[in-house]
This record gives C-alpha cells, sequence and structure tokens, in this order.
C-alpha cells in the first residue's frame, strides 16, 4: 500500500502559468480534501471531495479548481498561477464512514514567481 | 475566529525532559473528533491519534500521552523523556460532525515546533 501520493514533489512556476496537482490514494477511501501550509498558518482547507463524484468548497477555494476523477485520484489545479499560491500543498484521504481519520500524502512545495 | 488554539508557537528542551503541547478548540457540536499529527523536518503529516468527544479518559502509548478534558476543552499532548527524534512541528485538529453531513471537516491549530537539544 502506498497509501495517498502526490505529483510533482517540486514545481516552479511563473505568475500566469497554469498547472495541475496529482493525487491518488490506493486506501478505497470515499473523502478526499487538498490542502495548503503557509508558515505560521497551520494547514487551510482549499477543497474537498465527500464522495465520488461531489466536491466542495473549502476555506480558501479562490483560483483553484478540483477534479474528482475517480474514486482513487483527486486534481488541484491552479489556472493563473499568483505568487500568494507559494506553498505547499497537502493531499489527504479519509473514511468518514470507519475511522474518519485523514491520511496525508507528502506533499507539493510550489512556488511562483 | 479559531477552532483549534495552539498558543505555544515554540518550544525548546534538552533531551530526556518531560514537555506539554497545549491545544485548545472550541465547537458548539456535541460529537466532534481531535487529532494530533507530527510534522518532522522531512515535512510529512504523520497521524499520531484520535479522540472522540465521548471518550475523556487519557490515554498513553510509550512516551506519549494525551490528557482531553472537555471542561476546559483542552486537548493537550506529553512527550516523557524526550529525544532529538521528536523535534517536529506538532498540530492539533478538530474535526466536526455537521448536522446532516457525516463529512468531518478537518480544522487545524496553527502548529507548535517542538525542538529538542541533545
Amino acid at each position: 500500500n502506498a497509501g495517498v501520493t502526490q505529483t510533482p514533489k517540486f514545481q516552479v512556476l511563473k505568475t500566469g502559468q497554469s498547472m495541475t496537482l496529482q493525487c491518488a490514494q490506493d486506501m478505497n477511501h470515499n473523502s478526499m480534501y487538498w490542502y495548503r501550509q503557509d508558515p505560521g498558518m497551520g494547514l487551510r482547507l482549499i477543497y474537498y471531495s465527500a464522495s465520488e463524484g461531489t466536491t466542495d468548497k473549502g476555506e480558501v477555494p479562490n483560483g483553484y479548481n478540483v477534479s474528482r476523477l475517480n474514486k482513487r485520484e483527486f486534481s488541484l489545479r491552479l489556472e493563473s498561477a499568483a505568487p500568494s499560491q507559494t506553498s505547499v500543498y497537502f493531499c489527504a484521504s479519509s473514511e468518514p464512514a470507519l475511522t474518519d481519520t485523514q491520511y496525508f500524502g507528502p506533499g507539493t512545495r510550489l512556488t511562483v514567481l | 475566529a479559531q477552532k483549534v488554539t495552539q498558543a505555544q508557537t515554540e518550544i525548546s528542551v534538552v533531551e530526556k525532559e518531560d514537555v506539554t503541547l497545549d491545544c485548545v478548540y472550541e465547537t458548539r457540536d456535541t460529537t466532534y473528533y481531535l487529532f494530533w499529527y507530527k510534522q518532522p523536518p522531512s515535512g510529512e503529516l504523520v497521524f499520531l491519534i484520535r479522540r472522540n468527544s465521548f471518550d475523556e479518559q487519557n490515554e498513553i502509548s510509550g512516551r506519549y500521552s494525551w490528557n482531553f478534558q472537555k471542561s476546559t476543552s483542552s486537548f493537550n499532548f506529553t512527550i516523557t523523556a524526550s529525544q532529538v527524534v521528536d523535534s517536529a512541528v506538532y498540530f492539533c485538529a478538530l474535526s466536526e460532525l455537521d448536522r446532516g453531513s457525516t463529512l468531518g471537516r478537518l480544522y487545524f491549530g496553527r502548529g507548535t515546533q517542538l525542538t529538542v537539544w541533545p
């Protein structure tokens, strides 16, 4: 079991460029999440998907879109990157019907110049 | 308003000292979960413990122990006989079960950086 995997691990973008962060889990979890982590701010929820086919906004959704491609995969897209989106992005998954504990991927460090 | 407050931004101790990390939460839900995660220098987030709101028993796992007190809305974490490998950022988090939804969104505190010196 790989758990939650994320690609890429690092990325540098120029302002205005677009990119998609990929996330996959092999734990058969129904729920998946995207967070960003900024210094001194903890983790903040961007978007989440309670189950395949549904997505909802979290605390800081502006500038992002998501796609729940199937039960395993949940991608995060930056359509026009801005320096304020420089952050570390974490994907997580959980099974609310069981323990509801969220398990996290290794993170993607994104820098927008 | 912050749902989870970790008032200690940084703590430094010397190896073998005991250290307690504080966590205070705020919720109107009667059913909720509390979590602690560890983020070592390598950056990944490691799940440590989950506690539900109906279980106030203290928990001990090796050198780690957790004290959950609903009366003070606190869920504190103690490391006994700290080691250099305990150096990390520790996050406390709250998951509320909103009415009509079984999805528990996680609200994180801002974390406490623990440094253990040899």
